[in-house]
């Protein structure tokens, strides 16, 4: 079974920074893309980075490049998401999701960022 | 960017009644679009890729269909659990995007 557990969430100061990260297991972690897809509170889905099996190639949205980065340990079949200069518009519930487009999704993991 | 258009925001139905949620890309996005369900309490669900084809243990009570620019998910008879938001999302090119989301609620 498919099973993706983000973490790492919590409430950070405007312009701070924060690490999620995702532990995958019931499939082979580096053989698939990986995603991060985020939901502010009572809106709807948005896109926030793609990684690609080796690493070597990431993608993003404009609304949080050059602040995000992406990244993965294949040997602990986990995914990562570097935040930093973190702005209000950037709170929302956080999900890791496999593959790009997406089929399975985490149950997600809540950032707030407020002073 | 490719927009998507999705309608309408909210779809009162009852049990039993067949509903359609129409998605409509800003161009042509070659048939790749995902159905996405999501249920209150933030689950998310994929039920249909590559516009058509029904993720495994799906109802087949949910289809999608459309090309071009306009693409649907239809639901033949409603059921309890069908009750809840669902995004359409195109990955023909980056930026993936989602449409803005249809809330199923009943009538």
């Amino acid at each position: 079974e498919v099973q993706l557990v983000e973490s790492g969430g919590g409430l950070v100061q405007p312009g701070r920074s924060l690490k999620l990260s995702c532990a995958a297991s019931g499939f082979t972690f580096s053989n698939y893309y990986m995603a991060w897809v985020r939901q502010a509170p009572k809106k709807g889905l948005e896109w926030v980075a793609t990684i690609s099996t080796s690493g070597s190639r990431t993608y993003y949205p404009d609304s949080v490049k050059g602040r995000f980065t992406i990244s993965r340990d294949n040997a602990k079949s986990s995914l990562y998401l570097q935040m930093n200069s973190l702005k209000s518009e950037d709170t929302a519930t956080y999900y890791c999701a496999r593959h790009d487009p997406p089929d399975y999704w985490g149950q997600g993991v809540m950032v707030t960022v407020s002073s | 960017d490719i927009q998507l258009t999705q309608s309408p925001s909210t779809l009162p139905a009852s049990l039993g009644e067949r509903v359609t949620i129409s998605c409509r890309a800003s161009q042509s996005i070659s048939n790749s679009l995902n159905w996405y369900q999501q249920k209150p309490d933030g689950t998310v669900k994929r039920l249909i890729y590559s516009t058509s084809t029904l993720e495994s243990g799906v109802p087949s009570r949910f289809s999608g269909s459309g090309s071009g620019t306009d693409y649907s998910l239809s639901i033949s008879s409603l059921e309890s659990e069908d009750f809840a938001m669902y995004y359409c999302l195109q990955y023909a090119t980056y930026p993936l995007t989602f449409g803005s989301g249809t809330k199923l609620e009943i009538k």
